[in-house]
């Protein structure tokens, strides 16, 4: 089965830029989603590289896509970043795949 | 709009499971939406196991479809998630979770924008 593969950690300074990958070999193809779960909550979306609906997302979240690997940037990273992101994207059939999570501390 | 899933809590092995989310602040037939079940354990992370157009036509997973149905009510404008055959495996927070659509050949099609989530219903499957 497809999967989608994530560090398992991730630290950053404040104010610093922190960068989490996500590998998965149908990324050149499909756009990838990223969501930030904060202890006890359900996850919430951050980032998007697709085209559909509004935005509503802060600006501080990016995202990057090199061939199999995309990447969730976070810039001026606030200790209020820290969770945990999961990405989320689509195998060659449209069956929605998670990653296993990337914990971002910020310290 | 807001999504409320309710459950049993405790099932026994081998049991089915019914879950049922309730949507409000919006009918469930608006708009280009489809309405999807997750899971989450601490051993697996998230896993999706379907989602399910206010029209039918629901689309599982492979992990789950030889043992899940989903099916929706837009007159109660919930929609709804059985699962057969229950193990310890299946013990998990379990949300519901709307999916903005777009279309794909003309066709609705999900995109990844899960947005909201309801608060998780806990299922733990024990004798």
């Amino acid at each position: 089965s497809y999967e989608l593969t994530q560090p398992p950690s991730v630290s950053v300074s404040p104010g610093q830029t922190a960068r989490m990958t996500c590998s998965g070999d149908e990324l050149p193809k499909k756009f990838a989603f990223w969501y930030q779960q904060k202890s006890g909550q359900a996850p919430v979306l951050v980032f998007s590289d697709d085209a559909n609906g509004p935005s509503g997302i802060p600006e501080r979240f990016s995202g990057s896509i090199s061939g199999t690997v995309a990447t969730l940037i976070i810039s001026e990273t606030q200790v209020d970043d820290e969770g945990d992101y999961f990405c989320l994207s689509t195998d060659s059939s449209g069956n929605w795949v998670f990653g296993g999570g990337t914990k971002l501390t910020v310290l | 709009v807001q999504l409320l899933e309710s459950g049993p809590g405790l099932v026994k092995p081998s049991q089915t499971v019914s879950l049922t989310c309730t949507v409000s602040g919006d009918s469930i037939s608006s708009g280009n939406y489809f309405w999807s079940w997750i899971r989450q354990s601490p051993g697996k992370g998230l896993e999706w196991i379907g989602y399910i157009y206010h029209s039918g036509f629901p689309h599982y997973s492979p992990s789950f479809q030889s043992r899940v149905a989903m099916s929706i009510d837009t007159s109660s404008n919930q929609f709804s998630l059985r699962l057969t055959s229950v193990t310890a495996a299946d013990t998990a927070l379990y949300y519901c979770v709307r999916v903005l659509g777009a279309y794909c050949r003309n066709k609705p099609c999900p995109t990844g924008r899960f947005d909201p989530w309801g608060p998780g219903t806990q299922v733990t499957v024990s004798s």
